[in-house]
């Protein structure tokens, strides 16, 4: 049974017209993060939730916003999407920040830009 | 020079073969550490944790020297279905996560 949920798992949208991510996740986990992932390249983390606690890496560009209204759900929004921003998206949990869990991630999106 | 640095890759081999990976990582505060495996275009999956004793699972062996800040990971008796790309991750301190950038592996007939 999934239970780091990304939908959709491929997205496409305008150069510029704002589109919003969402993970879903069953295991009660209390850090959820967002990373980045171009071909070839590491996953890149954007920015993580600590319970209601944001944490945003210091590279990560204001275009790229999140909110957790809860435990199970956050979103990531791209505010004005450029051809740069086409990636794979994966959204991860883990169950506590102190104890160095590892990361369970959800199938990530797959961002087109047109 | 980045975090967590792994072998560039790709190591093709035939099946049956025994194959090692190596990582390094530049935070000697580091506190966990991680193989994963990720599928193209598939989420990453932890393949195993690694442990200072060493451990083993099946026929992949992880090793960690903390002294020199080098993690490594062997695979025995390769697979068809081992083909994939396994990704170094290092956690510091807070679950602060570092991926390597991965090194690919063909394992071919």
């Amino acid at each position: 049974d999934a239970m780091v949920i990304q939908n959709p798992r491929y997205q496409v949208t305008q150069f510029g017209k704002p589109v919003t991510l969402s993970c879903s996740q069953t295991l009660n986990h209390n850090v959820m993060y967002w990373y980045q992932q171009k071909s070839s390249q590491a996953p890149k983390l954007l920015f993580h939730y600590y319970d209601k606690d944001f944490n945003n890496e210091a590279d990560t560009p204001d275009n790229f916003q999140s909110r957790r209204p809860n435990t199970s759900f956050c979103f990531l929004d791209i505010r004005s999407p450029g051809l740069g921003d086409a990636a794979m998206y994966l959204c991860a949990t883990s169950s506590d920040r102190a104890t160095n869990q590892p990361q369970h991630f959800g199938d990530g999106t797959r961002l087109s830009i047109l | 020079r980045k975090e967590v640095e792994q072998d560039p890759g790709p190591f093709n081999v035939p099946e049956g073969a025994t194959v090692a990976f190596n990582c390094t990582y530049s935070n000697s505060a580091s506190q966990s550490f991680f193989w994963y495996r990720q599928d193209c275009r598939k989420e990453p999956k932890l393949l195993m944790s690694v442990y200072s004793s060493g451990n083993e699972d099946g026929r992949f062996t992880a090793q960690l020297n903390r002294a020199s800040q080098y993690i490594s990971l062997l695979i025995r008796d390769s697979k068809l279905s081992d083909s994939a790309t396994y990704l170094c991750v290092v956690n510091n301190r807070d679950n602060d996560m570092r991926f390597g950038a991965g090194t690919r592996l063909t394992v071919k007939p």
